[in-house]
């Protein structure tokens, strides 16, 4: 299995940009989760999928994040427009039995804002 | 979902056992025991997870004691590739989230 896969690998970008992350799951799973690393916080749950719904996304910080997920197999993290604030490392995982179940994740997006 | 308390940082050698410890003193009954690692610049890697019996698999094992309030993940043979950032996770079975915390960096020395 080719496991969680997330593109693009590095991203940098000015203030104001538009950034656009990307997240392939695992094949069968029918959950995807975005997290957010930075050295201050920690590892954070931005969002939630179920069966392609948004279940939670409590943890979405601003107006300006949103995510989509229009099929099984792809899901779109959205920062319009982009702060250096946001400059951290994003995650995509899955897993194949709901929020309880064990999750993989992928290799992140290290996203740097200018 | 329960906190849990682990050493900042241990070393071991190589070929050696690596034990890490971990309290959960507050875990309820219904939560389970997870381990994740974080190798430098990649995405968290699951290891292993227990409820109430010790489990073994191909990458660990994971002790967890009678009273649930304490666990210990063990790699019975570490290695250079080891070398890792170490996170015990309570969690319930509804639960959405996984608290990371700020886990254990275990440095595996030649």
């Amino acid at each position: 299995d080719a496991g969680v896969i997330q593109s693009p690998r590095h991203e940098v970008t000015e203030r104001g940009q538009e950034v656009t992350l990307r997240c392939k799951p695992i094949s069968g799973h029918n959950s995807l989760f975005w997290y957010r690393q930075t050295m201050m916080r920690g590892l954070e749950l931005l969002i939630y999928f179920n069966n392609n719904v948004p279940i939670d996304d409590s943890g979405m910080p601003e107006d300006r994040f949103s995510a989509k997920m229009p099929n099984a197999s792809f899901s779109t993290l959205k920062i319009q427009p982009s702060e250096p604030r946001d400059s951290a490392v994003y995650f995509c995982a899955s897993s194949s039995g709901g929020a309880g179940d064990t999750q993989y994740f992928g290799p992140g997006t290290r996203l740097t804002v200018l | 979902d329960a906190k849990t308390t682990q050493p900042p940082s241990m070393d071991c050698a190589e070929g050696r056992a690596a034990n890490l410890p971990c309290n959960h003193s507050t875990i309820s009954g219904n939560e389970y025991v997870y381990w994740y690692r974080q190798i430098h610049s990649q995405g968290p890697q699951y290891i292993i997870h227990g409820l109430k019996n010790n489990e073994t698999n191909e990458m660990a094992s994971l002790i967890i004691t009678e009273d649930r309030k304490s666990s210990t993940l063990i790699l019975p043979h570490a290695t250079l590739r080891d070398t890792a950032v170490y996170y015990c996770i309570v969690r319930g079975t509804g639960a959405n989230n996984l608290f990371f915390g700020t886990g254990t960096r275990l440095t595996v020395i030649p």
